[in-house]
């Protein structure tokens, strides 16, 4: 089944304690993205990748970092997370054409993190 | 910059009635817009795009979106709600002149179909 994958669903966690959340597909998309959710605000991108070893800067990048060395894996990490990062993350991707923006997202389930 | 407004929180309507949600832009090339539908604890869910060609386009689930150039809106319809319908709606814009893909969502419209 085509799908994106994200681990974990939930976490709940510190002030300042690293953590990296997992998001994986198995579409051979080269586009992936990340997003957070807040109430009122809609989906803001976060950080996207259109192919392996490249990465850009979204709408709310500070606070974050991606890697992408593999096609198939985008992790997203806070390496010193702090509450204003309590959100609801969403993992996608896409086929990505050359020249081509007009391509659909597939959006993994999503992960809530809670920041204390 | 780019952006899209979703005027309203959220829109009621009884089953069996013709249903809208309402979606402007803002874009400075060409407008690639797409409608998303996120149903509780779900992720989102493509349900239809307008690059280029007819200003109605047809959708999943029985929807439709009619984009309008001058008002710069792209409003989704459906001619008869369903209670299953109920769900969290995204309006979304890419530059279609841009090849860098951001997309950029609107903050979302609920629908709640009464029976």
């Amino acid at each position: 089944e085509a799908q994106v994958t994200q681990n974990p669903r939930y976490l709940i966690t510190v002030t300042g304690k690293k953590l990296t959340v997992t998001c994986s597909q198995n579409m051979n998309h080269e586009y992936m993205s990340w997003y957070r959710q807040d109430p009122g605000l809609g989906l803001r991108q976060i950080y996207y990748s259109m192919n392996v070893e490249v990465t850009d800067k979204g709408d709310v990048p500070e606070g974050y970092k991606v890697s992408r060395k593999e096609k198939r894996n985008f992790p997203l990490i806070l390496e010193s997370p702090s509450p204003n990062q309590t959100s609801l993350y969403f993992c996608a991707s896409s086929v990505r054409l050359a020249g081509g923006p007009g391509n659909e997202q597939y959006f993994g389930p999503g992960t809530r993190l809670t920041v204390t | 910059a780019q952006s899209v407004a979703q005027p309203e929180d959220q829109v009621n309507v009884a089953e069996g009635n013709p249903l809208t949600v309402k979606c402007t832009y803002s874009v400075s090339g060409n407008p690639y817009l797409f409608w998303y539908v996120q149903y509780p604890n779900r992720g989102l869910q493509f349900l239809l795009k307008y690059i280029t060609g007819d200003n109605l386009v047809k959708g999943s689930y029985g929807f439709e979106a009619e984009f309008n150039k001058s008002q710069t809106s792209f409003h989704l319809k459906k001619p008869s709600a369903l209670v299953s319908d109920s769900a969290l709606y995204f309006c979304a814009v890419r530059d279609g002149d841009n090849a860098g893909n951001m997309l950029t969502f609107g903050g979302g419209t609920r629908l709640m179909v009464k029976p």
